[in-house]
């Protein structure tokens, strides 16, 4: 049984850096085909996707926000890091981390378990 | 890179059938046959309903199916149930080796 949990700082200041960790069971991200990904949603707004590691390391970032973004992996903790520097209140919002399984094409990017989602408010 | 453009909002009565849209470009939805649809009942976590513009995940009802024409695609929903009233959003690969959603579209069931 697959399972994802998002975990971090409810609230952090605003230029800080936020650090988020996703923690999973179920999976190996070891395993070829695996990823975990990040989406965030601002209150009562939409979905946007943020960021993508795959098993063998290589990642993929919202264009709009690569500069303020860095996604890494622990393989032995089973966990899976993203950190958004500069933060601000526009940044407030739902995170919540995704599992993904490349099958035959890792540019599909599907979502099939996600995790509850934690909510960070950046606020001074 | 700019959201997918949906309706803001559909409904329908029970038994009914509803297609929502997700509008694109040549450089995602029309590019590329990587389209999947969410539902996201309030206060939850999406959850997958189609991946690759047509393909149903163990567990999701018959009732549910995608399509896709030019740099357009749809979500229709045949035999509406009061438990289908959520929020769909639409997401694709995009040729920026990036992905992006939906402006989502929230469903009521009359």
């Amino acid at each position: 049984q697959i399972t994802l949990e998002e975990s971090g700082p409810t609230v952090v200041k605003p230029t800080q850096t936020l650090t988020l960790t996703c923690t999973f069971s179920g999976f190996s991200l070891t395993t070829d085909g695996v990823g975990v990904g990040w989406i965030r949603q601002p209150p009562g707004k939409a979905l946007e996707w943020l960021a993508l590691i795959y098993w063998d390391g290589h990642r993929r970032y919202n264009p709009s926000l690569r500069s303020r973004l860095t996604i890494t992996k622990d393989t032995s903790e089973d966990r899976v890091v993203l950190t958004m520097t500069y933060m601000d209140p526009v940044d407030t919002a739902t995170y919540f981390c995704g599992h993904t399984d490349c099958g035959s094409d890792c540019y599909s990017g599907h979502f099939d378990y996600w995790g509850q989602g934690t909510l960070v408010a950046a606020s001074s | 890179q700019s959201a997918l453009t949906q309706p803001a909002s559909v409904s329908g009565s029970p038994g009914q059938s509803i297609t929502i849209s997700c509008t694109g470009t040549t450089s995602d939805v029309g590019r590329y046959n990587y389209v999947s649809w969410y539902q996201q009942h309030s206060g939850k976590a999406p959850k997958l309903m189609i991946y690759d513009v047509s393909n149903r995940p163990s567990g999701v009802s018959n009732r549910f199916s995608g399509s896709k024409s030019g740099n357009t695609a749809s979500l229709t929903i045949s035999g509406l149930q009061a438990e289908d009233e959520a929020d769909y959003y639409c997401y694709s690969y995009t040729s920026r080796t990036s992905w992006v959603f939906g402006g989502g579209t929230k469903l009521t069931v009359l």
